[in-house]
């Protein structure tokens, strides 16, 4: 069975940048047909997707994060990272990783499982 | 981008009854292969988001029958026909049609 486990800090300064790493367990983050996501989650409110780590090779970001964000994976430890930059308030989140079904027709599908979520408080 | 909008944003059921949760996008997520690019999560307090639907109805492996999705190109419904306690979460739905990815903004479903 998949799990994903979310790591990194829990506290960052405003203008510094964030790095959380995704370990994948129970299976390899080269199969082929799946993503690797980012997606956040303010406290109380809703999800927003940061982006995908696609099994060709390519990544897709939120137009509303592209200038800041870099995903990018790591198959010799079976794991995916985030990185985002110029962080601010506005970054407060739990931030979780996920893997995404991929399909032949348009590229991207439902995600599925997610990993257990890491708060991530940006703050001086 | 494809917005998409959930209501309500709360509901409160009785035990043993209905509930019934909408789900509209600002465009068509029915591609021509004829699949609805759209799914459905449960998110309990304190945890991660876990996907219930997929292509618009189809039930994940494991998923109770009382979750069912219908609908097709921009309007959808997920519909649990008998609401039991550990149902309690908010729900999502999710469209994959095109990126960015959204989500609807949930909605809270609780005992009455």
């Amino acid at each position: 069975q998949l799990q994903l486990q979310e790591s990194g800090p829990g506290l960052v300064k405003p203008s510094e940048t964030l790095s959380l790493t995704c370990t994948v367990s129970g299976g390899s983050i080269s199969s082929r047909d799946y993503s690797w996501d980012w997606i956040r989650q303010p406290p109380g409110k809703g999800l927003e997707w940061i982006g995908s780590f696609f099994s060709g090779g390519s990544t897709f970001y939120n137009p509303s994060l592209k200038s800041r964000v870099t995903i990018f994976i790591d198959t010799s430890n079976n794991q995916f990272s985030l990185k985002l930059t110029s962080l601010t308030a506005a970054d407060t989140a739990l931030y979780y990783c996920a893997r995404g079904q991929e399909n032949a027709a348009l590229g991207k599908g439902w995600l599925d499982p997610w990993g257990q979520g890491t708060l991530v408080t940006v703050s001086s | 981008d494809i917005v998409v909008t959930q209501s309500p944003d709360s509901l409160a059921v009785s035990l043993g009854e209905r509930v019934t949760i909408n789900c509209k996008s600002s465009q068509s997520v029915l591609h021509s292969d004829n699949k609805n690019y759209l799914g459905w999560y449960q998110q309990k307090p304190g945890q991660p988001p876990k996907l219930l639907i997929y292509w618009a109805s189809t039930r994940k492996s494991g998923v109770p029958d009382r979750f069912s999705g219908s609908g097709s190109g921009t309007d959808f419904t997920l519909t649990i026909s008998s609401l039991q306690a550990e149902d309690v979460a908010d729900y999502y739905c999710q469209q994959y049609y095109s990126t960015p990815l959204t989500f609807g903004g949930g909605t809270k479903v609780e005992i009455k």
